[in-house]
């Protein structure tokens, strides 16, 4: 079960719904965004990536959106499914060749 | 899978104990790095290496924990005279030069200080 003091943000989902999950990144000289899911008891796994020199990038089901000019990172994901129930992080890349990760959204897709 | 593996995937010790930690990268990868996680929040780096140079170590990264990379291919964490506050998931990911930054992780080891 989850600690009484976890705090994460959370999105309730309805099944088949796009889910918009928003991130606000600290670092202007940031280049490079990664969202990454984790399920629980599971590490980060990489859902996509975005250059600093792009505005939005698409996947499957996925979009992201980068807005440089207030620092804002979203993930769009269409047509929400039961699977897409995680915890989502946003992670920005600076100088040097470490991620720094955001605090985390979870997802509750409901049936 | 993403290819990294991690051993223990669970570890409970008692306090003032040291404990070691194993991952093994993705054959190919590089870069090797070493992150922490408690509950509720994002992984936060540790340190990282680069063939077997350890490249850069957080502020986080006490006197009480070392990592090494001795070949440049599989990685250990030790945390000597571990302590409750050392209690967390501790995720390793890795990956290669030109990948933009892009780590593929471990399912992590959780370690639980009693």
């Amino acid at each position: 079960g989850e600690s009484v003091g976890l705090h994460l943000p959370t999105l309730s989902v309805q099944e088949g719904d796009n889910s918009i999950i928003n991130c606000a990144y600290s670092n202007s000289a940031s280049d490079y965004f990664i969202w990454y899911k984790q399920e629980s008891g599971k590490g980060p796994q990489f859902i996509i990536d975005i250059r600093s020199n792009m505005d939005k990038r698409q996947g499957q089901r996925v979009t992201v959106l980068l807005n440089k000019t207030v620092k804002h990172l979203s993930l769009q994901i269409a047509a929400t499914q039961p699977g897409d129930s995680a915890v989502y992080f946003c992670a920005e890349k600076a100088a040097g060749n470490k991620l720094t990760f955001g605090g985390g959204t979870r997802v509750l897709v409901k049936p | 899978d993403t290819g990294v593996s991690q051993n223990p995937r669970h570890k409970i010790t008692k306090r003032g104990q040291n404990v070691t930690f194993r991952c093994d990268p993705i054959s190919e990868h590089n870069r090797l790095y070493w992150y922490r996680q408690t509950l509720g929040q994002g992984p936060e780096f540790l340190t990282y290496f680069q063939n077997e140079a350890q490249l850069e170590k957080s502020r986080l990264l006490s006197d009480r924990f070392s990592a090494e990379r001795p070949k440049g291919s599989f990685s250990t964490l030790e945390i000597q005279r571990t302590e409750q506050g050392d209690s967390a998931m501790y995720l390793c990911a890795s990956s290669s030069t030109g990948e933009n930054g892009k780590l593929f992780f471990g399912s992590g080891t959780q370690l639980s200080v009693l």
